[in-house]
């Protein structure tokens, strides 16, 4: 099975700036493409962005609210993923999900537990 | 503000079928496929159905999606008292770039 754990929520200020990690196993990671997706409290579900495998070009998508502002990378060698949020605003608040894209371009077939954000001074 | 549209929500009686909607536009549900996901209060998101109607392993034949046009829709047949939760459709917009989800729907089991 593909486990999926993300890290680094948190309390920060606005403008200020935080990065998410995502660590997977159980699948060759060097090949996955990976999302993040982000959940305001008590609203549905926002797509943040993706990054595709090397193989699959490396390159990076977005949604419109953070171009230009939160950039995902990804270590292959540590079978993990970041999200780096910066200028933060209050509407960043939200649970951060990373998910395995099993199914390309988009499809995500597991799911890690979440990580919460908080923006606040 | 989503570009995929949903009731807010759908109730029917154990037993019962319930069908949730989705409505899109050409540059989305109407040239690209449809996920839908199902969330538990409190829990991540899991993949329901993908490509329009296919379920991954382990999902329950009393799911099945289907698409017509610009629209979708997930029916559950059976309805479970388990099946209460929020429901997503979800499709990759050619105009945006970007994987948008619908608005969300909260089945009740009455």
């Amino acid at each position: 099975d593909v486990q999926v754990v993300e890290s680094g929520g948190g309390l920060v200020k606005p403008g200020g700036s935080l990065r998410l990690s995502c660590v997977v196993s159980g699948l060759t990671f060097s090949d996955a493409w990976m999302s993040w997706v982000r959940q305001a409290p008590g609203k549905g579900l926002e797509w943040v962005g993706r990054i595709k495998s090397k193989r699959g070009g490396g390159t990076t998508d977005y949604a419109a609210p953070v171009k230009g502002r939160f950039i995902i990378s990804r270590d292959d060698s540590k079978n993990t993923i970041y999200l780096q949020m910066s200028s933060l605003k209050s509407e960043d608040a939200a649970v951060y999900f990373c998910a395995w894209v099993g199914r390309v371009p988009s499809v995500m077939n597991s799911w890690g537990q979440g990580a919460p954000v908080t923006v606040s001074s | 503000q989503s570009v995929l549209t949903q009731p807010p929500s759908a109730s029917a009686t154990p037993g019962q079928r319930v069908t949730i909607s989705c409505s899109g536009s050409n540059s989305n549900i109407g040239s690209n496929t449809v996920d839908w996901y199902h969330q538990f209060p409190g829990t991540a998101p899991k993949l329901l159905i993908c490509d329009d109607n296919q379920r991954p392993s382990g999902v329950p034949d009393r799911f099945s999606g289907s698409k017509s046009g610009t629209s979708a829709s997930l029916a559950i047949s059976g309805l479970q008292s388990d099946d209460e939760a929020d429901y997503y459709c979800a499709a990759w917009d050619d105009s945006l770039s970007a994987y948008v989800f619908g608005t969300g729907t909260k089945v009740t089991v009455l």
